[in-house]
């Protein structure tokens, strides 16, 4: 078992509001970083820190932390939004990392 | 911008050894950590490696510990991932992926080379 967990799957209506989750004490330590993954395409970045969007991603974007839980908020889903995410954080040695198992999101 | 380009993979038989390169691009290479990320087919992403700037530090997943190698050459721009002993489960696309400017997570990904571990 991960020591990031997410739900497999998770689907919203176009223009909705979704949360994609990620639990794990290591949450309590450190920040997650958020990644979306089309098929056939490498991970990008999308959120990170306690309030990092880079450059590029929409603003519709957004993230949060509470307690042992990271969330990335899709605030207005769009069609191209579907992808899997992946949460990811330092491990408890805090030289290595870990990627939570990744969330499938479709947009209805 | 920042151009990360992986190769070396190929179908190698359980127990061989590749090396696995990733040419680097667009940015101030010997300023950035480097990681190796993987993802088996059809499965998520599973962090791998990271060799620190300077290359004096290197660090492992378990999986894989004792098993890779990860190195640097800083005159080519070049992170390496040394393979040995592979097994069925190694089967993944290899990722590198350089560190962000204000984040030590990886940031920028290559696309990524296959490897298959089949007799």
């Amino acid at each position: 078992s991960s020591a990031l967990t997410q739900d497999p799957a998770v689907s919203v209506a176009l223009g909705q509001t979704v949360s994609i989750t990620c639990q794990g004490d290591l949450l309590r330590t450190y920040y997650a970083s958020w990644y979306q993954q089309k098929p056939g395409q490498a991970p990008v970045i999308v959120f990170y820190g306690q309030t990092y969007r880079p450059s590029g991603i929409p603003v519709r974007f957004s993230g949060s932390t509470s307690g042992n839980t990271a969330s990335l908020t899709i605030t207005g889903a769009q069609a191209e939004d579907e992808a899997d995410y992946y949460c990811n954080s330092r491990d408890t040695s805090g030289n290595r990392w870990v990627f939570g198992g990744g969330t499938k999101l479709t947009v209805l | 911008q920042v151009q990360l380009v992986e190769s070396g993979g190929g179908v190698v038989q359980p127990g061989r050894s590749l090396r696995l390169s990733c040419a680097a691009s667009g940015f101030t290479f010997i300023k950035y950590d480097m990681h190796w990320v993987r993802q088996a087919p059809g499965k998520g992403l599973e962090w791998v490696a990271v060799i620190s700037q300077d290359g004096r530090k290197t660090y492992y997943a378990d999986s894989v510990k004792g098993r890779f190698a990860i190195s640097r050459d800083d005159s080519k721009d070049t992170v390496y991932l040394q393979v040995n002993s592979l097994r069925a489960e190694d089967t993944a696309v290899y990722h590198c992926a350089k560190e962000g400017a204000d984040i030590s997570a990886p940031y920028h990904w290559g696309l990524g080379t296959l490897v298959t571990v089949s007799s």
